[in-house]
């Protein structure tokens, strides 16, 4: 099976940096995603990482670690509409099923 | 950027009835598409695996004859909900995989099912 581990909840200021981490164990998988979903909405793909390293799109970055089971969303420049869930899933081995964690919930504060 | 679209947005459904979602990829061919419900402030959960011209696969714990899946072409999967009960009333997801890029798959719009 897969576990994934994040945050419940973060706050941060508008302009400002916010690194939202991942952690999970896994037998294996293809990828890992990053999706923001605001509420009541249905999740927008944001990033993918398939090998270590950053990945950077404009004011967001993800950056994996597979030997650390570790990843993180990187959102740069805080604008108050970046107020949303932050969901990280592990994309299976040869299947392309996603499997998410809980999601991080950021509110981002004047 | 690919568009996959899910009709109704909303629905209202009393128990006992079934209710039907359709979901659409708009732009692109899906040869997967997958259905996720979502429950107030959890994460999403896959239901099962949809692939054209073949039978879904379900995942463990969700009821087959129950949330009915037809992949019937290469745009269009449709969900039905039969006999509904209150607590199926959900957020229903559903994504699609592009041929062309397999890793990233393009989300839906959502569905909210209330069932009275």
């Amino acid at each position: 099976g897969q576990n994934i581990d994040q945050p419940t909840e973060m706050t941060a200021t508008e302009g400002a940096i916010v690194q939202i981490n991942c952690t999970y164990q896994t037998s294996g998988f293809n990828g890992l995603f990053w999706y923001q979903q605001h509420a009541g909405e249905a999740p927008t793909f944001l990033s993918y990482n398939v090998l270590d390293g950053l990945e950077e799109k404009g004011r967001f970055s993800s950056f994996l670690s597979r030997s650390k089971g570790y990843s993180y969303l990187l959102l740069k420049e805080l604008q108050m509409k970046d107020s949303a869930s932050y969901l990280c899933a592990l994309g299976g081995a040869g299947s392309y099923q996603l499997t998410f964690g809980k999601g991080t919930k950021l509110s981002v504060i004047p | 950027g690919a568009v996959v679209s899910q009709h109704p947005s909303r629905v209202i459904c009393k128990s006992g009835t079934s209710v039907k979602i359709e979901c659409r990829s708009l732009d692109f061919q899906a040869t997967t598409m997958f259905w996720y419900r979502q429950f107030p402030k959890k994460s999403l959960m896959l239901m099962a695996t949809s692939n054209e011209g073949s039978k879904a696969t379900y995942e463990q714990g969700v009821e087959k004859d129950k949330f009915l899946i037809n992949h019937a072409s290469l745009t269009l999967s449709t969900l039905t909900v039969t006999s509904a009960h209150p607590e199926d009333s959900s957020f229903y997801i559903c994504s699609a995989r592009d041929r062309g890029d397999p890793y990233e798959q393009y989300f839906g719009p959502g569905t909210r099912l209330t069932v009275t």
